[in-house]
């Protein structure tokens, strides 16, 4: 049971250029997040999805673009990285229920460096 | 807007200590609050979280203090460990809401000495 998996685990861009962050679930959670966790910031939510074909934007969207084709997969994309998208990047998923404890399950993190 | 008040934002305590973590939460619609660890390098992960409905729940030497009234929870880590050395969050969620969000604080950086 893998769990959240999240690829690339690091990543160094150039200003300008565009990557695209795969997080992949096995747990059937109908619900996907994507994070960024900065240094004395928390963390704060991008965009989120609520279900297969749906996506909507969190705290700071701007600069991001995301994508959920299907249930098991949350897209995000940065189409012009900036070096003030340089930060740990963090996948999670759920399943909003007292069997989960509410809770979410996240994955390891990609740390992202914008040169 | 902050709406779950995180402090301190770093703790250091000796091996046995008692690190106490507060939050405060503005949102009244909120009913859930877990908490979250995260050791270096990982994702954070689920330690334990409370309903409004008690004043206190215990897992292990964890142990989470609510106070309905002042709107305020805590996080006490007994006889504690050089391996609880970690990044802790608080987090609120409204779960009847439809957008299923958790609300996190900005984290606790807490090390344990030996």
């Amino acid at each position: 049971n893998a769990g959240v998996t999240q690829t690339p685990k690091f990543r160094v861009l150039k200003t300008g250029q565009s990557m695209t962050l795969l997080c992949a679930q096995d747990m059937n959670h109908e619900y996907m997040y994507w994070y960024r966790q900065d240094p004395g910031m928390g963390l704060r939510l991008i965009h989120y999805s609520v279900g297969e074909g749906t996506t909507a934007k969190g705290e700071v969207p701007d600069g991001y673009n995301v994508s959920r084709l299907k249930k098991q997969n949350f897209l995000l994309g940065l189409e012009s990285a900036a070096p003030s998208q340089t930060s740990v990047y963090f996948c999670a998923s759920s399943r909003p229920d007292r069997a989960t404890n509410y809770g979410y399950t996240f994955g390891s993190g990609t740390r992202l460096t914008v040169v | 807007q902050q709406q779950v008040k995180q402090s301190p934002q770093s703790l250091i305590v000796q091996k046995g200590g008692i690190p106490i973590i507060n939050c405060a939460y503005e949102n009244t619609a909120f009913d859930y609050f877990p908490w979250y660890q995260q050791f270096p390098g990982k994702g954070p992960a689920l330690l334990i979280a409370i309903r409004p409905d008690v004043s206190e729940k215990k897992e292990g030497r964890f142990t989470i203090s609510f106070n309905k009234s002042a709107k305020q929870f805590s996080l006490h880590i007994m006889d504690s460990q050089p391996g609880d050395s970690a990044t802790y969050f608080c987090a609120a969620i409204r779960s009847g809401g439809s957008n299923y969000k958790l609300t996190f604080g900005k984290g606790t950086l807490l090390t344990v000495n030996p």
